[in-house]
């Protein structure tokens, strides 16, 4: 079985710019979150998308956004770039039902804002 | 306000010795917690698992010690091995089943042959 895969893997952006990643979640799997990972906060959690509907959400400002198609893929997007959003994204997806919380992560997309 | 706080940055282990990577929660409604394990340019890996209704959750070489009235939780490896070199991040969520998970700043572990 294919595991989670994520596009692109490395992106280079400016300030202002807006971007989009994307995720690929394991056949199956209906439940996509989203983290940030940053050297000095860890792993801190963006939203997680269940049937294309946002359930959970972290405490990021609203230039970090998501959507869910039908088929479970996920974007996840972020506009007007900062210094500070240069980070690894890590996308991971779960088999909701599966009675634990076992999330399957991808490899990131790692950004670097300019 | 860091939820789950790992202490320690990094720690270095003699292969065949005992790892201990300790982990505290502030967050008393926690239920659930996790630990990942995470090589350089890949995402993390799912290794084991604790609820808080247990205080000890084996499996092979890993085992999690939980101590709810510490807010504490550790995962001990035994024996460790050279391939056990990676980050452990510990992870709590409020129930299992949770999707948001809340993760502490993760600790490299070094197995040194």
């Amino acid at each position: 079985k294919a595991g989670v895969t994520q596009t692109p893997r490395y992106l280079i952006k400016t300030r202002g710019q807006q971007v989009t990643l994307s995720c690929s979640p394991i056949s199956g799997h209906r439940s996509v979150s989203w983290y940030q990972q940053t050297p000095g906060q860890g792993l801190q959690f963006l939203f997680e998308y269940f049937s294309e509907t946002q359930r959970n959400k972290g405490n990021f400002p609203g230039r970090f956004s998501g959507r869910q198609f039908s088929n479970s893929r996920s974007e996840m997007n972020v506009s007007t770039l900062e210094l500070g959003d240069s980070a690894l994204y890590l996308c991971a997806s779960s088999l909701v039902f599966s009675g634990n919380n076992e999330q399957f992560f991808g490899p990131g997309t790692r950004l670097t804002v300019l | 306000d860091q939820q789950v706080k790992q202490n320690s940055p990094s720690l270095s282990v003699q292969e065949g010795r005992i790892s201990i990577l300790n982990c505290d929660y502030t967050n008393s409604m926690f239920d659930y917690f996790l630990w990942y394990k995470k090589y350089p340019a890949e995402g993390p890996t799912f290794l084991i698992s604790i609820s808080s209704i247990k205080d000890k959750n084996e499996d092979g070489r890993f085992t999690v010690f939980l101590n709810k009235s510490a807010k504490h939780l550790s995962l001990h490896i035994v024996p460790s091995q050279p391939g056990d070199s990676a980050v452990y991040f510990c992870a709590a969520s409020a129930y299992q089943g949770a999707q948001k998970l809340v993760f502490g700043q993760g600790t490299r572990l070094t197995i040194n042959p």
